[in-house]
């Protein structure tokens, strides 16, 4: 199964809060997991990624939480800006030579001032 | 910073017509991809291509769609015979092995 599920659809966090968006996948055959933030009229731009063998990477104010047991992945996002209101999509990746990025449904991110 | 660069921004062609969409990917990468996205929804995958050939199509990746590297800079995607659904922003991205995919800005093509 190829599908990466995210949720939820829509966030809103005050600035300053914690913003979380979970994604969860069924193939095991994922390699890596990026997270990728995208503006209106942009493309995704890569913001964070993290590896099966790794349970929390940590980029700034973001991080990621692997739970590899439950297939499970989440972004954090501390002390939330107005700045980071975009969309965010989980992806999963494999590497091989039939390597594609699955994106998850995206998450749209409003942080209010 | 290097960076994955697509033109042209913006397209409008008839119903019909053939368009390519042109991408020139980092230059140190192996793997080349055609993403695209419909307003407001998900960043579907078409096709993926390394050593010269595609790896992997979607099934949206139909007969209407091509991807060529004519040179050793430039991926092109082209599309035969446009639809009113064909309508999306297309996305560009290239990888080296193993590691993480660079996206463009990508190409709004509307149909008319």
């Amino acid at each position: 199964q190829q599908q990466v599920k995210q949720s939820p659809q829509s966030l809103i966090v005050q600035k300053g809060g914690i913003s979380i968006i979970n994604c969860a996948y069924e193939n095991t055959a994922f390699d890596y997991f990026p997270w990728y933030q995208q503006f209106p009229g942009k493309g995704p731009a890569l913001l964070i990624a993290i590896r099966p063998d790794v349970s929390e990477k940590k980029e700034g104010r973001f991080t990621i939480s692997f739970n590899k047991s439950a297939k499970q992945f989440s972004l954090h996002i501390m002390d939330s800006q107005p700045g980071d209101s975009a969309t965010y999509f989980c992806a999963a990746f494999t590497y091989s030579s039939a390597s594609k990025i699955i994106f998850g449904s995206g998450t749209r991110l409003s942080i209010r001032p | 910073e290097p960076e994955v660069t697509q033109t042209p921004s913006h397209q409008v062609t008839q119903m019909g017509q053939e368009v390519i969409l042109r991408c020139v990917p980092i230059s140190n990468h192996l793997y080349f991809y055609w993403y695209r996205q419909i307003l407001g929804q998900k960043v579907e995958f078409l096709v993926s291509f390394y050593n010269n050939e595609i790896s992997e199509k979607s099934e949206i990746f139909d007969d209407q769609f091509s991807v060529e590297r004519p040179d050793g800079s430039n991926f092109t995607l082209k599309i035969r015979s446009t639809k009113l659904e064909d309508s999306a922003m297309y996305f560009c991205a290239s990888s080296e092995a193993y590691q993480e995919a660079f996206f463009g800005q990508g190409t709004r093509l509307t149909v008319v």
